[in-house]
């Protein structure tokens, strides 16, 4: 059964970079695709991005600017850095394994094993 | 982008009613919608994927419907183990992810 688990500082000073980790358990991320999301406080769940079994990435659009997503696979562990946070990137971070109906494009996703969580607030 | 619309935003029901949450979408989406259940915080989890599919180990209270730009989640009789935050959820090639807004169900 496949696990994921958010690691990082839980506290980030405004203008630096939040850095996030999510270790992967009961499976490979060389097998699946990998996704970053987290939840506004009042205003819901935000995709942020994903990064593919060969390790190319996609992010939102909203957020594409500042993102960047990685992976370690001697790990088996995917990253997500955002720079140049403000007080709005204060939220709960997820990971979560991508799976699909329709895996050709034009693709059908859904996300299906998700992480705890984790909270990070920018704050000086 | 696709955005998705869900009503009612709060919802007030009792154990044992029959509930629906809609989602709309601002153009035609075939049956890609997946739909989520999140308590507090907490992880969401997978009820629902490719408009009414029933995740495995889901109650089959739970059902979805709907294709192109209209979709619902309807429990059949409530439990209070229900009382959460219900998500829609959609993928697009070109802009990801997209969530609606949420339906907070509470306890009347």
């Amino acid at each position: 059964q496949v696990q994921l688990q958010e690691s990082g500082p839980g506290l980030v000073k405004p203008s630096q970079t939040l850095s996030l980790t999510c270790t992967v358990s009961g499976g490979s991320i060389n097998n699946d695709y990998w996704s970053w999301i987290r939840l506004h406080p009042q205003r819901g769940l935000e995709w942020i991005g994903y990064i593919l079994d060969d390790g190319r990435t996609y992010y939102s659009p909203s957020l594409r600017s500042r993102v960047t997503m990685s992976r370690d696979t001697s790990k088996n562990q995917f990253s997500l850095k955002l720079n140049s946070v403000t007080a709005a990137d204060t939220a709960i971070y997820y990971c979560a394994r991508d799976a699909c109906t329709r895996c050709y494009h034009p693709f059908y996703f859904y996300m299906d094993v998700w992480g705890k969580g984790t909270t990070v607030t920018v704050s000086s | 982008d696709i955005q998705l619309t869900q009503s009612p935003s709060f919802l007030s029901a009792s154990v044992g009613d029959r509930v629906t949450i809609y989602c709309r979408a601002s153009q035609g989406i075939s049956n890609n919608v997946a739909w989520y259940q999140q308590k507090q915080e907490k992880a969401p989890d997978l009820l629902i994927y490719a408009a009414s599919t029933l995740q495995s180990g889901v109650p089959p209270r739970f059902s979805g419907s709907g294709s192109g730009t209209e979709f619902t989640l309807t429990i059949s009789s409530l439990q209070p183990d229900d009382f959460a935050t219900y998500y829609c959820q959609q993928y697009d090639t070109y802009s990801g992810y997209t969530f609606g807004q949420g339906t907070k169900v509470e306890i009347k």
